[in-house]
């Protein structure tokens, strides 16, 4: 059964930096593209970003662009999203999905405020 | 800047069927695009309906279709149930890595 738990989230002030966790299992981690998904509240879903299987490449969201970094350790069957300059509108329960979209996590929230 | 339409609302009665559709604000929608689809209820994580245009996820009722009709993605319900009344979210991979969700329809079953 594909696993994905998120952790890491909590409330951070604007600007300040936070670094999510994904521990994954019940499939061949390495074998897989992962991605962040974030959803704020009341509102709809928004892709973050993704990693390749052996993270040589990365792509993100236009929005988060030099602030945030996705990798993973393929050692460790885990994802990670580090977050720097936080922004009021990163305010989201962030989800740990896998390639294709197809399994998500249970997600972990992020609250930017002051 | 390209979007992922969806309609805002719908309404479906029960024993009914429904239609949702996802579509691009510039050009038509093919397999190619690989549009997933998905039910969220709230303080849930999403559910995956459908993967790949049309294969249903493990454990999900054969209600649930999901197709291309003409230029959008389709997500068809057949038979509505109290408990299908959720939010329905589809996504297109848009190439170079990118995803892209629709605003999602909230489905009401009355």
């Amino acid at each position: 059964e594909v696993q994905l738990v998120e952790s890491g989230g909590g409330l951070v002030q604007p600007g300040g930096s936070l670094r999510l966790s994904c521990a994954a299992s019940g499939f061949p981690f390495t074998s897989y593209w992962m991605n962040w998904v974030r959803q704020a509240p009341g509102k709809g879903l928004e892709w973050v970003a993704n990693i390749k299987q052996d993270g040589s490449e990365k792509y993100y969201v236009d929005s988060v662009k030099g602030r945030f970094t996705i990798s993973k350790d393929n050692a460790k069957n885990s994802l990670y999203l580090q977050m720097n300059s936080l922004k009021a509108d990163d305010t989201a329960v962030y989800y740990c999905v896998t390639g294709s979209l197809k399994f998500w996590g249970q997600g972990t929230l992020v609250t930017v405020s002051s | 800047q390209t979007v992922v339409t969806q309609e805002p609302s719908f309404s479906v009665s029960p024993g009914g069927t429904v239609t949702l559709t996802c579509g691009l604000s510039s050009g038509s929608v093919s397999t190619s695009f690989s549009p997933n689809w998905y039910q969220q209820t709230p303080g849930q994580a999403p559910r995956t309906l459908i993967y790949s245009t049309n294969t249903r996820s493990s454990g999900v009722p054969d209600r649930f279709s999901g197709s291309i009709l003409g230029n959008k993605a389709a997500l068809t319900i057949t038979g509505a149930q109290a408990d299908d009344e959720s939010d329905y979210y589809c996504v297109f991979y848009m190439g170079s890595g990118v995803w892209m969700f629709g605003g999602g329809t909230k489905l009401t079953v009355l």
